[in-house]
């Protein structure tokens, strides 16, 4: 049972624009939640991150967004860079954290 | 130092080989973690070391072994593996014992392969 889903596999988006990650998860105990950006052949390094208490947190070009009521959290990141190509996880904690399916971002010029 | 180090990089080994990957962090982080990823699937966590003991063990399979020498070292002895074990396993380290309000730093990982 995957209790956090992030439905889109992959998405593109040309450079200056807006990308927009959504992640959804089924466990109403989760309290904390946190965003992950990977490269190949590294580690998830971590972007940021969201307590249950709060609906939105911003950090420089990254802003998420916690929608408590829908179990739903988005990632937004403008302007969207060449760099920021990468695969996105989302994570979702209480006791332990657990990780989304992954969103691969594909910024071109 | 901000780096979550890993050794090594890439591992090749028989089912009946006895082998340990291992995990090293300067951060003075309290807690450490062993996650098994598997091509396009999300890290799963396997172990947590809170305060140098192991404080979560997700029923993972006794031919994995974790140990947490000092507060700055986490091994995982390997033995008798079969080849489904074959993936990347990720260490990652947080500043405190607990999951809530407290990011993981993750090391680049071991890509194990199990012949």
């Amino acid at each position: 049972d995957q209790q956090v889903k992030q439905n889109s596999p992959s998405l593109s988006v040309q450079e200056g624009r807006i990308s927009i990650l959504n992640c959804d998860y089924t466990n109403s105990m989760f309290d904390y939640f946190l965003w992950y950006k990977k490269y190949p052949a590294e580690g998830p390094t971590f972007l940021i991150s969201i307590s249950s208490i709060k609906d939105k947190n911003e950090d420089g070009r990254f802003t998420v967004f916690l929608n408590k009521s829908a179990k739903h959290l988005s990632l937004h990141i403008v302007p969207s860079q060449p760099g920021d190509s990468a695969v996105y996880f989302c994570a979702a904690g209480f006791q332990k954290l657990v990780f989304g399916t992954g969103t691969r971002l594909l910024v071109s010029p | 130092d901000t780096e979550v180090t890993q050794t090594p990089k890439h591992l090749v080994m028989g089912m009946t080989n006895k082998k340990s990957l291992k995990c090293e962090q300067h951060m003075g982080h309290r807690a450490m973690y062993w996650y098994k990823q598997k091509a396009k699937k999300p890290p799963e966590l396997m172990f947590v070391y809170s305060y140098e003991k192991l404080s979560i063990n997700e029923s993972v399979p006794s031919r994995f072994s974790p140990e947490c020498p000092n507060s700055s070292l986490l091994n995982l002895h390997l033995h008798a593996l079969q080849p489904e074990d074959s993936a990347l396993y990720l260490c990652a380290s947080s500043q405190e014992g607990t999951v809530s309000y407290n990011e993981q730093f993750f090391g680049p990982g071991t890509r194990l392969t199990v012949l």
